[in-house]
């Protein structure tokens, strides 16, 4: 099955700092998201972008599927932005559609 | 209600009861899937609904059992249940049939097994 490893596991940041994320991925993918797990567990959608560049807020994102990687990129950074971050792919076939996530990373944004 | 909504929130049981794990989409979509989530390891994916029909199930033991009667619905029923079940239990639901796209999250339920 397809892999899915993100980097770094873990990141501090002072706020207002920006920062990148990375999410490799070892085959071939025709989805591709970005969520936000809040301290109380809620998945929250960032980005669906199974290629090319995305930007909303103070987020961007940029999938480039023909090198399988996702990049995601938080400019100052606010201690809301605290929360596991996490990259996951699937490759839509018959009836479904179903995502297989990596290991998150783990941001804590200080004040 | 608005988005995926999950019932209850935080679940504690004992190792010999019965409880089940409901899961309602305001989406319109019509596939519906369960995720498990354990400390310190990556979300896993359990049931998949398409069209109010199961067309996938990771190996999951039987003493977790899916329903889902409608496209809005999905249930988790669970029995004799072990403390390693003890994890986040997540719903999700997209459109699943002509084409890729995104899976939309509830809040979870926490289920603890003492």
């Amino acid at each position: 099955g397809i892999q899915v490893e993100q980097s770094p596991p873990d990141l501090i940041l002072q706020e207002g700092a920006n920062s990148t994320l990375r999410c490799n991925f070892s085959d071939s993918v025709n989805n591709l998201q970005w969520f936000h797990q809040n301290p109380w567990g809620q998945l929250i959608n960032l980005f669906y972008i199974p290629s090319g560049t995305k930007q909303n807020g103070r987020l961007s994102a940029t999938t480039v599927a023909t090198e399988r990687y996702s990049l995601l990129y938080i400019s100052s950074s606010q201690t809301t932005d605290s929360g596991v971050y996490f990259c996951a792919v699937g490759r839509y076939g018959g009836a479904t559609n179903k995502l297989i996530f990596g290991t998150g990373t783990l941001l804590a944004v200080q004040p | 209600e608005t988005g995926v909504t999950q019932t209850p929130r935080h679940l504690v049981m004992g190792m010999t009861n019965k409880k089940s794990l409901k899961c309602e989409q305001h989406l319109g979509h019509n596939a519906m899937y369960w995720y498990k989530q354990s400390a310190k390891k990556p979300l896993e994916l359990m049931f998949v609904y398409s069209l109010e029909e199961r067309v996938e199930n990771n190996s999951v033991p039987s003493r977790f059992s899916p329903e889902c009667p409608n496209s809005s619905h999905l249930f988790l029923h669970l029995h004799t249940l072990q403390p390693e079940d003890s994890a986040l239990y997540l719903c999700a639901s997209s459109q699943a049939v002509g084409y890729p796209t995104s899976q939309y999250f509830g809040p979870g339920t926490r289920l603890t097994v003492t």
